[in-house]
């Protein structure tokens, strides 16, 4: 079993729609989670992260999550081609000083 | 600008070749990060450094080698040991020690090909 999983899509929504992009990780004492969103042939940038259960929210993007489930989400409202990229989830496992990453879930906006 | 800046941009190595990629931060960071990505993959841990004069392996280290003789600098050699060197790499910083929680910062990668 994968430490982080994310369904590598692509997953393709029109413009305007709601995206979801979800993670689940396998080390239940995680303690922070964070989104990197990567264009093509570029390095991740922080979107956003999360330490604690529940939504956070940041302009058209939402993080929720749910550590008794051990799943991590990110929402993107009003789906802008812009957004189209890879969606890469990291976790901040027990004892661990660096992050471990999913594979990554490819967004597709249509306009 | 404070940042993360890795060189080269792209690099080829020939058989036999060590090779030395570049990551120099000016974030005032005491941790920092070597990751490897190939095509479709997420990242993968090769080592990282919480402190200046040590450092501690990651996932796939073997093949490679690094060194942090200062805060602002940790170089990554990919040794001639390293069979499959082809990748993406990619450093990251951040506060680390007590605050190792803290989002990781990534410079803008260093694309590794063989000759």
């Amino acid at each position: 079993q994968k430490e982080v999983e994310q369904n590598s899509g692509p997953l393709s929504v029109p413009e305007g729609a709601i995206a979801s992009l979800n993670c689940t990780y396998s080390d239940r004492g995680s303690q922070s989670f964070f989104w990197y969103r990567q264009y093509s042939g570029k390095s991740p940038e922080l979107i956003m992260f999360i330490y604690s259960n529940g939504d956070k929210e940041d302009g058209r993007f939402t993080a929720q999550l749910n550590k008794a489930s051990q799943y991590v989400s990110l929402l993107i409202r009003d789906s802008q081609p812009s957004d189209s990229a890879t969606y890469l989830c990291a976790v901040k496992g027990t004892g661990r000083r660096a992050l471990t990453f999913g594979s990554g879930t490819r967004l597709q906006v249509q306009p | 600008d404070g940042g993360i800046t890795q060189s080269p941009k792209y690099l080829f190595r020939k058989e036999g070749q060590n090779v030395t990629l570049s990551c120099e931060q000016n974030l005032n960071h005491d941790a920092m990060y070597w990751y490897r990505q190939d095509p479709g993959q997420g990242l993968r841990l090769i080592y990282y450094s919480q402190i200046v004069n040590d450092f501690q392996k990651g996932d796939i280290a073997e093949g490679y080698s690094v060194s942090r003789e200062k805060k602002e600098s940790f170089p990554l050699t990919v040794t001639s040991a390293q069979k499959n060197p082809t990748a993406f790499y990619l450093c990251a910083s951040n506060l680390g020690s007590g605050n190792s929680n803290q989002p990781q910062h990534f410079g803008d990668g260093t694309r590794l090909s063989i000759l």
